[in-house]
């Protein structure tokens, strides 16, 4: 049972375009979720969160946005750099239970910025 | 540093062998956290530990899997009697604290090979 779940494997944007990449979950005990990046032979770097008090979240170039009663978010990228190229997962932690202080990881989109 | 450090970075043993990974957390972060990322998969969670409280082991696959932590800081994850489906990618986190909406920060790894 894959509680989040990022359906595109990877995605491909000209530089200075916009990247919009996807996620869904399915446990509603989630309530903070995260959205991390990852070179080849790194670890995951955190890139931007968001409380599911909130609907949005900006940090320079990097938004995200919550859709609660959909069960989904996405992280857009305006405008993109082909720096940006990396994996970025989605991940979530709940305020209870069984998803309390972990994180449950989507299964990653590759983003490819072409210059 | 000020990052997550893990050593090695790679560890190439005969299945069978115990190994042992070692993590340094942020200096003042209480909560830290071990993952893997097998061949093509997401990041799986297996423990994690907040400050003095028992660590929640939900996510370990099997009993030859263990993990302690000393003094508050570094961790040791231990897998005793190694096997191939063992090998993947370990994955360090440290946060302020579990929960309260705080950031995980990932190490870079250490790659296992079980031969």
């Amino acid at each position: 049972d894959q509680q989040v779940k990022q359906n595109s494997p990877s995605l491909s944007v000209q530089e200075g375009r916009i990247s919009i990449l996807n996620c869904d979950y399915t446990n509603s005990m989630f309530d903070y979720f995260l959205w991390y990046k990852k070179y080849p032979a790194e670890g995951p770097t955190f890139l931007i969160s968001i409380s599911s008090i909130k609907d949005k979240n900006e940090d320079g170039r990097f938004t995200v946005f919550l859709n609660k009663s959909a069960k989904h978010l996405s992280l857009h990228i305006v405008p993109s750099q082909p720096g940006d190229s990396a994996v970025y997962f989605c991940a979530a932690s709940g305020a209870g239970g069984t998803s309390y202080g972990k994180l449950t990881f989507g299964q990653g989109t590759i983003l490819t910025v072409h210059p | 540093g000020a990052g997550v450090s893990q050593s090695p970075s790679n560890k190439v043993t005969e299945k069978g062998k115990d190994v042992e990974l070692r993590c340094d957390p942020i200096s003042g972060h209480t909560a830290l956290y071990w993952y893997r990322q097998s061949l093509g998969q997401g990041l799986e969670f297996l423990i994690y530990f907040q400050g003095n409280s028992a660590p929640d082991k939900s996510g370990l696959p099997s009993d030859r899997f263990s993990a302690e932590r000393t003094g508050g800081s570094v961790s040791t994850l231990t897998i005793q009697r190694t096997q191939q489906e063992d090998s993947a990618v370990y994955l360090c986190a440290s946060s302020r604290r579990t929960g309260g909406n705080q950031p995980q920060h990932f190490g870079d790894g250490t790659r296992l090979s079980i031969l």
